[in-house]
Formats: C-alpha cells, sequence, structure tokens
C-alpha cells in the first residue's frame, strides 16, 4: 500500500524548534516530490514547498521562504519540515503530500495523516 | 502567484440536489487543475484533476469542466458522504501551488 506516514502531534512553546517527520512506503521514494502544505485552524490549504528526495533539491513559497526547512534523507524514505524558532502563529495542521503518483498529473495524490502542531507559552 | 477565487465560500444543500461550485483564476492555466475534498479531522483526498479527469475510485456524480481562467465542480446527485469542504487548486504555475479559499457545502 502507498503511503505517507506522519510523526504525531506536537505542542510547544515560542522560541522552541521543532522537527515533523514524513515517512513514505509502498513506492520509489526518490521518483516523486514531496510538498508540505499548511492548514491553520478553520482555514484553507496553503501549499509551504517541496523536496526531491534523490537530491534534496527545494523549492518554498516565497510565504513561507527563511521561516521553515525542509529536509529529506532517502535512506529512510523521510522528509522532515523543521523549525528553528516556533511562534504562535505556526498552530495549524501540517500535511505532507505527493504529487503524481497514480495521475498523469502535477496534482496531490497521495496525502499523509497530517500533524498537528500547537505552539503556546 | 496565480490567484484562485472559489466560490461560493458556503452552501446549504440538500441529499439530491446538483450542485456546482465555481474557481477562477487570476490568468489562464490550462485545464491545470484539480479538485480535492476535505472532511472534518482528516487529510484532502483528490477527486478530479487536469479539470475534468476523475481520480481512480471516485464517483461518476462529480464532474468537472472549464478552460482558460474559469472552472467548476458538479456534483449531480448529492449523497450524505459528499457533505464536505472542496478546494481547487492550480498546478500551472509549478511549483507555486495554490489552492481556492475553498467552499464548505452543508446539508440544508
Amino acid at each position: 500500500e502507498v503511503q505517507l506516514v506522519q510523526s504525531g502531534a506536537e505542542v510547544k512553546k515560542p522560541g522552541e524548534s521543532l522537527r515533523i517527520s514524513c515517512k513514505g512506503s509502498g513506492y520509489s521514494f526518490t521518483s516523486y516530490w514531496i510538498s508540505w502544505v499548511r492548514q491553520m485552524p478553520g482555514k484553507g490549504l496553503e501549499w509551504m514547498g517541496r523536496i526531491d528526495p534523490s537530491d534534496s533539491y527545494t523549492n518554498y513559497s516565497p510565504s513561507f521562504q527563511g521561516h521553515v526547512t525542509i529536509s529529506a534523507d532517502k535512506s529512510i524514505s523521510t522528509a522532515y519540515l523543521q523549525w528553528s524558532s516556533l511562534k504562535a502563529s505556526d498552530t495549524a495542521m501540517y500535511y505532507c503530500a505527493v504529487a503524481g503518483w497514480l495521475v498523469r498529473a502535477d496534482a496531490f495524490d497521495i496525502w499523509g495523516q497530517g500533524t498537528m502542531v500547537t505552539v503556546s507559552s | 502567484d496565480i490567484q484562485m477565487t472559489q466560490s461560493p465560500s458556503s452552501l446549504s444543500a440538500s441529499v439530491g440536489d446538483r450542485v456546482t461550485i465555481t474557481c477562477r483564476a487570476s490568468q489562464g492555466i490550462s485545464n491545470s487543475l484539480a479538485w480535492y475534498q476535505q472532511k472534518p479531522g482528516k487529510a484532502p483526498k483528490l477527486l478530479l484533476y487536469a479539470a475534468s479527469r476523475l481520480e481512480s475510485g471516485v464517483p461518476s456524480r462529480f464532474s468537472g469542466s472549464g478552460s482558460g481562467t474559469d472552472y467548476t465542480l458538479t456534483i449531480s446527485s448529492l449523497q450524505p458522504e459528499d457533505f464536505a469542504t472542496y478546494y481547487c487548486q492550480q498546478y500551472y504555475s509549478t511549483p507555486g501551488y495554490t489552492f481556492g479559499q475553498g467552499t464548505k457545502l452543508e446539508i440544508k
């Protein structure tokens, strides 16, 4: 079964660092970009950026460039989303997703289950 | 960035109704459009891509159409499981993917 399994919910304080993960299985991990998508409470979907797991090349949305870091370890088929200093405004659900695995288009056809990040003092 | 504007932002309908959701892009996107369904507490699910192609396993009551900047998602006969939030997304400007703001479909 093709799936992306994300790490569990996190509760952090402002200023703390955090790394969440997304492990792919059932497909060729290095053949498909992995994207991260933010959903703030009660709000819509925002694409944050993506990584090519084969060489760790990244693209970021201008809205998130410099605020987060996307990385990957292809030896364990895992992508990461990282913050060096969290803010309360980072409170959100974060999804990883793969585009074009089944469909011949750059649409997200595989999604992780989501990781809820809560930042509160 | 290409901006995606969905309408309406919310919609009340009954089981069996036909509903249409519209998505307008700020520039032409050559049918590079996907539609997703999201239920509370769940990840989005791909319904259609390339504006009108149905993802495998998606019921045929869902359909998509459009061209240029204007696209629609139609549900021909609403079923109880269809009450959810729907998002459009353009992938014409890769990697600058953008989503519409969502349409919440509620039971009347």
